[in-house]
């Protein structure tokens, strides 16, 4: 596997359901994210986690739980969503924090919530 | 706080017709650019930035970008499309986080490019 893989590809859930997404980056970075992408709406940015260390929590609602064990590994726990928090969730990774780097993505997973 | 702004949510063009994607941030202050593409039901894939230097950007497939201080402009641009350029189109700035100040990007609403033969 090569840069930044993401399982599943799609998820399908109810509203009481548990359920996790998978990031996994091949690159070597030390930075991860998580964004969520909506029709007709910029990419939102949900967390960023720098050396397995969370920098940032964008005031995501708490039925998202994020998990980093390593720098090359990121989840989203998810639990009790609402049909609203259907979308893309794509998971990137970059070199570290620095301004000039660029992310690389990975290809999303499109959840519907039901 | 960085802003962006895309103003053409979609642009239909004809194959080998040039075409032009518009970008604006919010600040004039020294910004790092990027342009990234998203080709259906895959995830985002950076086709080029500016950092510094040289105001004309070369990028992957045939892309450039110009970066326009006085303008605050950031224009994607490429001579001649192919079918297979058919896409979405992500204009996006470099910003600082809040608390930490490390680097976060800040996304367009995206323009979709329709390449029609």
């Amino acid at each position: 596997e090569t840069g930044v893989t993401q399982t599943p590809r799609h998820l399908v859930m109810g509203m009481t359901n548990k359920k996790s997404l998978k990031c996994e980056q091949h690159l070597g970075h030390n930075a991860m994210y998580w964004y969520k992408q909506s029709a007709k709406k910029p990419l939102e940015l949900m967390f960023v986690y720098n050396f397995k260390e969370q920098t940032e929590n964008n005031s995501v609602p708490s039925r998202f739980s994020p998990e980093c064990p390593n720098s090359s590994h990121l989840f989203l726990h998810l639990h009790t969503l609402q049909p609203e928090d259907s979308a893309l969730y794509l998971c990137a990774s970059s070199q570290d924090l620095a301004d000039y780097n660029e992310q690389f993505f990975g290809p999303g997973t499109r959840l519907t919530v039901l | 706080a960085q802003s962006v702004t895309q103003l053409d949510s979609q642009v239909p063009v004809f194959e080998e017709a040039p075409v032009e994607l518009r970008c604006n941030y919010s600040s004039s202050v020294s910004v790092y650019l990027f342009w990234y593409v998203q080709y259906p039901n895959q995830g985002l894939q950076l086709l080029l930035k500016y950092l510094s230097g040289s105001t004309l950007v070369k990028g992957i497939n045939g892309f450039e970008a110009e970066f326009n201080k006085s303008q605050t402009s950031f224009h994607l641009r490429k001579p001649s499309v192919h079918i297979s350029d058919t896409a979405e189109y992500f204009c996006a700035v470099s910003d600082r986080l809040r608390d930490t100040g490390f680097q976060k990007l800040v996304f367009g609403t995206g323009t979709r490019l329709l390449v029609s033969p």
